[in-house]
């Protein structure tokens, strides 16, 4: 299995623009999770969903931003309109099913920088 | 959210040593998770504990789920350059509806002197 993958990697824009980050959470997962990373206050949930459906958002920062997943094998997040504080690093993870034995498998993350 | 306290923040140590870290919470978690970061990557799942008292080791990786379900601590021997990277800790509960389930520690940031 090829993991999750996230694009694009590495994403640069001004201030004001609309960012969208992608993900694809690992075949026959039904969670799927998004993170953000900053060093000061390290890796903290946005959203996940079950089976496509939005289930917990309340990580989200703002109205600014939004997160979709129109099938199982896909998903976005975005910001609009962006603003500097928004630069951090962006994960997805999926797991498969409820049980403990399970968890989450991170994607490589998307590098976001708005000046 | 639940606070998961991690020491040290960051560890100089030499190559051939042995490494030990621990991660303390005042909530009781169900699982406990090891996770190493590299440069430029997610992070990668090294070790998963599912028992209070569990000992489990993965290679030169050992890490054990304290009996209180409120800590864990994880050991490298052997040290090698290729440890290096950001290991963090990780307490999940289970998923619930509106519930987040994974707690991250703040991080160990581990550099090896070769």
């Amino acid at each position: 299995d090829a993991g999750v993958i996230q694009s694009p990697r590495h994403e640069v824009t001004e201030m004001g623009q609309e960012v969208t980050l992608r993900c694809k959470p690992i075949s026959g997962h039904d969670y799927l999770f998004w993170y953000r990373q900053t060093m000061m206050r390290g890796l903290e949930l946005l959203i996940y969903f079950n089976n496509n459906v939005p289930i917990d958002d309340s990580g989200m920062p703002e109205d600014r931003f939004s997160a979709k997943m129109p099938n199982a094998s896909f998903s976005t997040l975005k910001i609009q309109p962006s603003e500097p504080r928004d630069s951090a690093v962006y994960f997805c993870a999926s797991r498969q099913g409820r049980a403990f034995q399970e968890t989450q498998y991170f994607g490589p993350g998307t590098r976001l920088l708005v000046l | 959210g639940q606070q998961l306290n991690q020491s040290p923040q960051s560890m100089f140590i030499q190559e051939g040593e042995d490494v030990s870290m621990n991660c303390t919470s005042s909530s009781i978690f169900n699982t406990w998770l090891w996770y190493k970061q590299e440069p430029g990557e997610g992070p990668v799942l090294l070790i998963a504990l599912y028992k209070a008292g569990e000992l489990t080791s993965n290679g030169r990786l050992t890490a054990q789920f304290g009996i209180t379900r409120k800590d864990s601590f994880l050991n490298i021997s052997a040290s090698i350059p290729s440890d290096v990277g950001i290991y963090f800790c990780a307490g999940q509960i289970p998923l619930d509806t509106g519930a987040n389930n994974l707690f991250f520690g703040t991080g160990t940031r581990l550099t090896v002197i070769p």
